[in-house]
């Protein structure tokens, strides 16, 4: 199998305050890992490409030192949004980068973090 | 930078009836996946059928299936013998370089 798990599914800050999500690839080793951010009823929106070791790759308009990216290990990357405000507030999904046979690459997709900002 | 189009908002069918997603994408690269995710009300991410571009024959996955016209740079996805659970938003998604982009989504409602 391929399971991608989120922690926490949901979590409620205070503005001005630091919220912590871990992405974790429960079954395989991922190499790489991804960080989308989804309002209701849109898109998912690539926010930056983790890989294990090194520095996260940001997309174009991500602030970097506001959404922290760490990817320590093979299974477990994470996601820091610092100085939460409530335009922060959105829907947050991992995924997670696995090679299959025959040269295939997926990404399997995490259940999602519900982030509100109070 | 690709961008793929989905250009129906919404969907509506009748439970045991057929419905068709449309997606065009645009790229200059020949080799790419092309995939189709489903996302029901738990927001947990499915992958329902991938297509190889360097592939001519249309991917089939039990009641899906797609047309692909690589010309035509069209993807579109058929769900046949609709059922209530497969209510959901619908995304387009071009991937290569191990990164997907994600068309605007289409919601797909199947009515009882």
């Amino acid at each position: 199998g391929a399971v991608v798990s989120q922690h926490p599914s949901w979590v409620i800050c205070k503005s001005g305050t630091s919220v912590k999500i871990e992405c974790r690839s429960l079954d395989f080793q991922a190499t790489t890992m991804f960080w989308y951010r989804q309002f209701p009823k849109q898109s998912l929106m690539l926010m930056a490409t983790s890989n294990e070791g090194s520095k996260a790759t940001y997309e174009q308009g991500v602030e970097k030192d506001k959404f922290l990216i760490n990817h320590a290990s093979l299974t477990l990357s994470t996601l820091t949004v610092t100085s939460a405000h409530p335009e922060d507030s959105s829907f947050y999904i991992c995924s997670a980068r696995k090679g299959l046979a025959g040269g295939r690459n997926e990404q399997f997709f995490g259940p999602g973090t519900r982030l509100t900002v109070l | 930078a690709q961008t793929v189009t989905q250009s129906q908002p919404e969907m509506s069918v009748q439970e045991a009836e057929t419905v068709t997603l449309s997606c065009t994408y645009d790229t200059s690269e020949s080799n790419y996946y092309l995939f189709w995710y489903k996302q029901p009300p738990s927001r947990q991410m499915i992958l329902v059928i991938r297509q190889e571009a360097y592939k001519q024959q249309n991917a089939t996955e039990n009641r899906f299936s797609v047309n692909f016209q690589k010309a035509a740079k069209s993807f579109s996805l058929k769900i046949s013998d609709s059922q209530l659970g497969d209510t959901a938003m619908y995304f387009c998604a071009f991937y290569r370089d191990y990164k997907l982009s994600f068309g605007a989504g289409t919601t797909v409602t199947v009515r009882a």
